[in-house]
């Protein structure tokens, strides 16, 4: 079964600093995965996808995530974060057999000025 | 071109009641799906309709329902409503999976408080 999980529910970090959010998945077949942010009172948006080739993916705003099948991870990173990157992240993994696309718990991030 | 739109925003309804969103895809997608947003419970997944037909559908209770209709624009349906049924209901609407512009695009939710 499908299952994508999260590590972290709560990450505070200055600005400038360096963020990684973890993410693991179960599904060994095909996989699409995703980045979707959520800022506060608006809706979810598109960070970055994986479908396949480089498994290091570029999105929007800076962000990037690197596709490892071996660890069945799927982590984003960001060199240098900023006070408008505070938002809430999810991890998402849908079968390009059944369309379905489930997502982690979702992580926190607080930005301090 | 127009995103993916639901109505109503807000809504407030009596526990025990019965209650219908809907969810208008951004046009040319064929797949739209439901998912509800807690504080605790994050992004759960609903169900999940294609060309008319449920594909896919999460452990809700049959209390929750949906369907899609042939201009692929989908509502979804809450009976006998509980208090915890109190949540943001987001929509998504998709292409097929494979090509360059595969994605799920989301609507701004509809805010139900069950009162």
């Amino acid at each position: 079964a499908q299952s994508v999980s999260q590590h972290n529910h709560h990450v505070i970090l200055s600005e400038a600093a360096s963020l990684e959010l973890g993410c693991n998945y179960s599904y060994g077949g095909t996989v699409n995965l995703f980045w979707y942010v959520q800022y506060p009172g608006q809706h979810l948006q598109l960070l970055l996808k994986y479908f396949s080739g480089d498994p290091l993916v570029k999105g929007i705003k800076g962000f990037e995530a690197e596709f490892i099948k071996s660890k069945f991870s799927f982590n984003l990173r960001k060199p240098s974060v900023q006070w408008s990157d505070t938002a809430e992240y999810f991890c998402g993994e849908a079968s390009s057999n059944t369309g379905k696309l489930i997502f982690g718990q979702g992580t926190t991030l607080q930005v301090k000025p | 071109k127009a995103g993916v739109t639901q109505t109503p925003r807000y809504l407030i309804k009596t526990r025990g009641q019965q209650v219908t969103l809907s969810c208008s895809p951004i046009s040319g997608h064929r797949s739209v799906s439901w998912y509800q947003q807690t504080p605790g419970q994050g992004l759960q997944f609903l169900f999940e309709y294609f060309s008319e037909t449920q594909r896919n559908k999460g452990n809700f209770p049959g209390r929750f329902s949906g369907r899609q209709f042939s201009n692929s624009r989908s509502e979804m349906n809450v009976s006998t409503l509980e208090l915890g049924d109190s949540a943001l209901y987001l929509c998504a609407s998709s292409l097929a999976p494979g090509g360059p512009d595969y994605g799920y695009t989301f609507g701004s939710g509809t805010r139900l408080t069950v009162v």
